[in-house]
Formats: C-alpha cells, sequence, structure tokens
C-alpha cells in the first residue's frame, strides 16, 4: 500500500526543548492528520490540517500542511515531560478513500 | 464523550487457539478498522469495514478475519493463534466521508501468544 515516510524514527531531548518531526510522500494528499500515542493507549487526534499551506496551531503545537500537498511538518515548543509519546502522521488521498495512510510514527523521549 | 471500547487490554493465549477480539463504539460511525501496531513497523492495517456485514482487506489479512453483524460491532478473529501474531491490536472508527475527527482509536488490546 501507500507509504508516508516519516522522521526522525525516535528522539531524546531535554525537557525545555523545542521538537520538529516531519512526513513526506510520493502521493499527493488532501487531508494531514497528527497523532500523538501516550504509552499503553491509543492514538489521539492532535491536528488536523484541511488546506495546502495550511499552517494550525494547538497550545504548543503548530503543524504545516506543505505547498506541494506531499508533506507535513509538526512541531512542538517547550517540551514537557508528559510530550512523551509516539507521534504519527496520516495522510488521506485526493481520490477520497476512507482509509488512512499511516507514518510508522515518532517516539519521542522527553529527560526531565 | 464518544468512545471506541475495546473489550480487552491484556491477553495472553496460547498457539493454535482460537481467539476474539471485541470492539464496540457508540459513536453510530459507518466505518471500523483494525490495525496491528509493531515497534518500528508502525500502524499496519489488518481488515475494514464500510457497513453492517461488509468487510474488505488490508494489507496484512493473513491469518486474520473479522465479523461485523451489528454497526456498533467489529470483532478480528485469529484462526489459529501463532507467536508472531503477538502484537499490540487497535480498533478505530469514523464517520463515513470522515468529517473533522478523522478516526477515533480504541485503548488497544496487548495481544501475547506463547
Amino acid at each position: 500500500g501507500q507509504q508516508l515516510n516519516q522522521s526522525p524514527q525516535s528522539m531524546f531531548i531535554q525537557e525545555g526543548e523545542d521538537v520538529s518531526m516531519n512526513c513526506t510522500s510520493s502521493s499527493i494528499f488532501n487531508t494531514w492528520l497528527w497523532y500523538k500515542q501516550d504509552p499503553g493507549e491509543g492514538p489521539v487526534l492532535l491536528i488536523a490540517l484541511y488546506k495546502a499551506g495550511e499552517l494550525t496551531s494547538n497550545g504548543r503545537l503548530t503543524a504545516q500542511f506543505g505547498i506541494t500537498r506531499k508533506d507535513s511538518f509538526l512541531n512542538i515548543s517547550a517540551s514537557i515531560p508528559s510530550d512523551v509519546g509516539i507521534y504519527f502522521c496520516a495522510g488521506r488521498t485526493q481520490g477520497g478513500s476512507e482509509k488512512l495512510v499511516f507514518g510508522k510514527g515518532t517516539k519521542l523521549t522527553v529527560n526531565p | 464523550d464518544v468512545k471506541v471500547t475495546q473489550s480487552s487490554r491484556y491477553l495472553v493465549k496460547r498457539t493454535g487457539e482460537k481467539v476474539f477480539l471485541e470492539c464496540v463504539q457508540d459513536m453510530d460511525h459507518e466505518n471500523m478498522f483494525w490495525y496491528r501496531q509493531d515497534p518500528g513497523l508502525g500502524l499496519r492495517l489488518i481488515y475494514f469495514s464500510y457497513d453492517v456485514k461488509m468487510k474488505e482487506k488490508g494489507d496484512i489479512p493473513e491469518g486474520y478475519s473479522v465479523s461485523r453483524e451489528k454497526k456498533e460491532r467489529f470483532s478480528l478473529i485469529l484462526e489459529s493463534a501463532s507467536t508472531n501474531q503477538t502484537s499490540m491490536y487497535l480498533c478505530a472508527s469514523t464517520t463515513r466521508g470522515w468529517g473533522a475527527a478523522g478516526y477515533t482509536f480504541g485503548s488497544g488490546t496487548r495481544l501475547t501468544v506463547v
């Protein structure tokens, strides 16, 4: 199936640092989503993006829908210990499929 | 609060057993999905369903089957469990055409096959 290339695979940072992760694809997407999965839980939606170039914030999180429609990034500012988890990007293709395509995730560790 | 509920958080089963993983959603969603999650491999789609009694294979359906007799319930069946099916299983649902919320996930079932 289709794939999203998500990087980095893992990050180890100090509390207070900023974090950036991104997803790229060879296909065009009309929706990009970012999820966070806390340890032992299911993923929870953080931010949804629906238009090319769109920049959306949710507290300390900022995400952008790339202008080419083939990429997206997520930034976390001033990280805190509860930011620990796995972050997934997900996209929906132009064909309007009911299925999401997921990246493999970025595992974030925050050292206090 | 809307919910996707997976019946078990942890399961331990023996090789060869038939295993049922249950998922129930209370949002009247048409679409339901089963994923497995393994370290380094992300979320891989096993099966999905667009409506009652309807099912379609995902990317890794081998060794699994599903049942959707009622709109709110989507069951994943491991016909004869094997050790390579030890994994975290996640159920998700969404309304047809999606809306703004994307998928809603359950909390997962961590299955160990011994």
